[in-house]
């Protein structure tokens, strides 16, 4: 299995642009996370899906983030309109069931100018 | 929910010395405490996770205690070495929900 894939690693856009986050689990994994790293507040949890359902997503800052999982193997954040406080490494990961390893993708990191 | 306060911020130790990292937990039903180290630029990778029905455990040059009791679990690395320099990160989990991490130790490894 190639691991989790994030796509695209590197996004550069300008301030009220919407922006597309995606993520492809490991198959078979039924639980998926998204993570915000920032130097300030480290790793948060935004919001995790057990079997495609969202479970929390009280981590999500405000309306203008939204995530969806249509599938076992798919999974988007997106953020509109995006702000300059928005940049940071964004993570998705997965793990066979919940409260077990999670495993990182390599991150998209979201500059907003 | 889970809140996870993870110390030292940064840690430098001289070759061969042992880096001890802690990190407290807020809600006694967590049973799962997982240790990640990010190298620069890469993603977060599990080194060593331990359950709440065990102690201690060990693999190689890394030891993970926990107490249960005052909700303080550490990550231990003996004879260290240059490679081990990296961010780490002490997370916890209660059943049926994701892993809170703490906001991470920067470990630097003098030769």
């Amino acid at each position: 299995d190639a691991g989790v894939i994030q796509s695209p690693r590197h996004e550069v856009t300008e301030m009220g642009q919407e922006v597309t986050l995606r993520c492809k689990p490991i198959s078979g994994h039924n639980s998926l996370f998204w993570y915000r790293q920032t130097m300030m507040r480290g790793l948060e949890l935004l919001i995790y899906f057990n079997n495609n359902v969202p479970i929390d997503d009280s981590g999500m800052p405000e309306d203008r983030f939204s995530a969806k999982m249509p599938n076992a193997s798919f999974s988007t954040l997106k953020i509109q309109p995006s702000e300059p406080r928005d940049s940071a490494v964004y993570f998705c990961a997965s793990s066979p069931e919940i409260n077990t390893e999670a495993f990182f993708g390599q991150g998209t990191r979201l500059t907003v100018v | 929910g889970e809140n996870v306060e993870q110390h030292p911020s940064t840690l430098s130790v001289q070759e061969g010395d042992s880096a001890v990292i802690k990190c407290t937990y807020s809600d006694s039903a967590s049973n799962y405490f997982p240790w990640y180290k990010q190298e620069l630029g890469k993603r977060p990778q599990l080194i060593i996770d331990i359950r709440s029905n065990v102690g201690e455990k060990k693999d190689q040059r890394i030891a993970v205690t926990l107490n249960k009791t005052a909700k303080h679990f550490s990550l231990h690395i003996t004879e260290t070495q240059p490679e081990d320099s990296a961010v780490y990160f002490c997370a916890a989990s209660i059943p049926g929900y994701a892993l809170n991490f703490g906001k991470g130790t920067s470990l630097l490894v003098t030769p």
